[in-house]
């Protein structure tokens, strides 16, 4: 069956460094998202993506945040300077076309932001 | 932003008896509900869903119901199984623009063997 993949699985890095986390989505998927989870609170949506642009972010969302989808496979969530508070579990998620709600959901990506 | 709240933040249940989770939101403007259940170390899977213009949706031992006029909805497990046991969060959408979810807190379900 197929499903959506993230690496790393975790990741630890420095206050201020740069950090790209990576999705394949499932392959015939036309909408792509990324949802956060800090310890302890809800999943929270952070983007949404179609047809190579942004289609909504939240307040999250801000200028050290930006995503991409570089080669028609890969979707990747790009943290420019990390801050300590970014420290989360990072979802990825496809949805198949515009007439069907479901979103299928990576593994996430720990990051861990020293 | 507390739009979709899941108000008991655990619940335990014996096998083979029914398990209700409860799901809460405020936003009326809401017409699409989702259920997904989350094993630890892994992404949220989906579980079952309903559109606002229903009031049950059943598949297998899954059903959800939703109160629209009380803006509640419930998803009922019957016969609870060891393998339910997991977190489970509702979510809300909307039928236009991104249909990004907007989801509750979870409620972690144990089911006693």
């Amino acid at each position: 069956e197929p499903e959506v993949t993230q690496t790393p699985s975790h990741q630890v890095t420095q206050m201020g460094q740069e950090v790209i986390l990576r999705c394949v989505p499932i392959s015939n998927h036309l909408y792509f998202y990324w949802y956060r989870q800090i310890l302890g609170q809800k999943v929270e949506f952070l983007v949404s993506f179609y047809n190579n642009e942004i289609s909504e972010k939240s307040e999250i969302f801000d200028d050290q945040f930006s995503v991409e989808r570089p080669d028609g496979s890969n979707f990747t969530l790009k943290i420019r300077s990390t801050k300590l508070e970014d420290s989360a579990m990072y979802f990825c998620a496809s949805r198949l076309s515009d007439i069907s709600y479901e979103q299928y959901f990576g593994p996430g990506t720990r990051l861990t932001v020293t | 932003d507390q739009q979709v709240k899941q108000n008991s933040p655990s619940l335990s249940v014996q096998e083979g008896r029914i398990s209700i989770l409860n799901c809460d939101y405020t936003n009326s403007m809401f017409d699409y509900f989702l259920w997904y259940k989350k094993y630890p170390a892994e992404g949220p899977t989906f579980l079952i869903s309903i559109s606002s213009i229903k009031d049950k949706n059943e598949d297998g031992r899954f059903t959800v119901f939703l109160n629209k006029s009380a803006k509640h909805l419930s998803l009922h497990i019957v016969p609870s199984q060891p393998g339910d046991s997991a977190v489970y969060f509702c979510a809300a959408s909307f039928s236009s623009g991104t249909y990004k979810y907007i989801f509750g807190t979870g409620t972690r379900l144990k089911v006693l063997a």
